[in-house]
């Protein structure tokens, strides 16, 4: 079965220090790969994704993601952390190899940008 | 343009009552998908739809959890008999089709609270 792991509950980073959300995923077949952000009182937005091709992949507001496959993982990365950042990160999960057409989220990462 | 947009914001019921929540996807999106969020939990895959196929009910959590799709646009999402452990955060999204890598799109949700 298909399954995504974000380990982590909340991230603390300085402003203007990179920023890593780790993602790691479980399915049988090739998987398609989401990050989508969830501000305060405000509905998810996507940021980026991996389908095929390069493993680094490069979203909206400077944020990218790195397909490893080895390591069934896509961490979220960001050189250069700002305040604004501070949001409610998800990693979501489609297996290409399950006959279905649902995506399976993680439980989330807060990330917490401090001044 | 409009996106995806849920009715009510709020919803307040007590235990045992039915409720019906709605949700308008983007025009021309033929995947829809209901998720349940609850504080701590994630997002949790409830039900997808595709066009005019079967839908995928498999998130579904009890018997008291359906849902339809009219005409290919418009969904509801119905719980009968309510229980406080439905008390979450109902969402909808859409994407333009279920098929592909595409991303998805979310409304601003329904807060169930039930008393």
């Amino acid at each position: 079965a298909q399954s995504v792991a974000q380990p982590e509950d909340q991230v603390n980073v300085a402003e203007g220090n990179p920023l890593t959300v780790k993602c790691t995923y479980s399915v049988s077949g090739n998987p398609y790969l989401f990050w989508y952000v969830q501000y305060p009182n405000r509905g998810l937005q996507f940021l980026l994704k991996y389908i095929t091709g390069d493993n680094l992949v490069k979203g909206s507001y400077g944020f990218e993601a790195e397909f490893n496959k080895s390591q069934t993982s896509f961490h979220l990365k960001k050189p250069s952390a700002l305040v604004s950042d501070s949001a409610l990160y998800f990693c979501a999960v489609r297996d290409m190899g399950s006959g279905t057409y649902k995506y399976i989220f993680g439980t989330g990462t807060r990330l917490k940008v401090l001044a | 343009g409009a996106g995806v947009s849920q009715s009510p914001s709020n919803k307040v019921t007590e235990k045992g009552k039915d409720v019906e929540l709605r949700c308008d996807p983007i025009s021309g999106h033929t995947a829809l998908y209901w998720y349940r969020q609850s504080l701590g939990q994630g997002l949790e895959f409830l039900i997808y739809f595709q066009g005019n196929s079967a839908p995928d009910k498999s998130g579904l959590p009890s018997d008291r959890f359906s849902a339809e799709r009219t005409g290919g646009s418009v969904s509801t999402l119905t719980i009968q008999r309510t229980q406080q452990e439905d008390s979450a955060v109902y969402l909808c999204a859409s994407s333009p089709t279920g098929t592909g890598g595409n991303e998805q799109f979310f409304g601003p949700g329904t807060r169930l609270t039930v008393l």
